[in-house]
């Protein structure tokens, strides 16, 4: 079947340090790959996406690239800031039928201290 | 920018109630979802909608639930007999058609509903 399996958290870092959150997944088609983000008390937000193999999709400083060879889609940020607490969906989306659904990892949660 | 709108944003009802979780859709998206977020787990597909009928829907989408686009702008979610563990943050989310485009969907903020 098609699933996502994220890092679990939570992940705890300093202001300014480098942020990886692993995302791995397993597709029965050719999936575009996605990365929202839910800030507290807020709803879900598109963060980035990658349609294709290769593909780097960027935002906000935040990076992940479409590695068809490891299923990966970790997401990265050089140097995080405290405003970047939230929790992140790591998703994906197969096309089944035009109304197929986006299916989510479990989430990880990210604090920043100051 | 368009944006998904959904209320109430928070919502108590009695257990046994019926509850309506309404939504806005961006106005040119043609598919529509609901999906639901129990507090601290994972985002949970519930049901997709397209050209008037379900597309597909999930195991806890039961008989208790039901949607519907009843004016061509809203999209509901009815619940007819709440229990404690339909407590859950619900997103409506759509998507514009995108062809064979792998398009994302849009979220609206949610609704927390909360079943005393």
């Amino acid at each position: 079947g098609n699933s996502v399996t994220q890092m679990e958290g939570p992940v705890t870092l300093s202001e300014e340090a480098f942020l990886t959150i692993n995302c791995t997944y397993t597709a029965t088609g050719y999936p575009s790959l996605f990365w929202y983000v839910q800030y507290p008390g807020e709803g879900l937000q598109l963060l980035l996406k990658a349609t294709k193999a290769d593909d780097k999709g960027s935002n906000k400083g935040f990076e992940a690239t479409y590695r068809k060879e490891t299923t990966s889609f970790h997401l990265e940020k050089g140097s995080v800031q405290v405003s970047d607490s939230a929790v992140y969906f790591c998703a994906l989306r197969i096309f089944y039928s035009s109304a197929s659904k986006i299916i989510f990892g479990s989430g990880t949660r990210l604090s920043i201290r100051p | 920018e368009p944006e998904v709108t959904q209320t109430p944003s928070h919502q108590v009802t009695q257990m046994g109630q019926e509850v309506i979780l309404r939504c806005v859709p961006i106005s040119n998206h043609l598919y529509f979802y609901w999906y639901r977020q129990i507090l601290g787990q994972k985002v949970e597909f519930l049901v997709s909608f397209y050209n008037n009928e379900i597309s597909e829907k999930s195991e806890i989408f039961d008989d208790q639930f039901s949607v519907e686009r009843p004016d061509g702008s809203n999209f509901t979610l009815k619940i007819r007999s709440t229990k404690l563990e339909d407590s859950a943050m619900y997103f409506c989310a759509s998507r514009d058609e995108g062809g064979f485009m792998n398009t994302e969907a849009f979220f609206g903020q949610g609704t927390r509903l909360t079943v005393v």
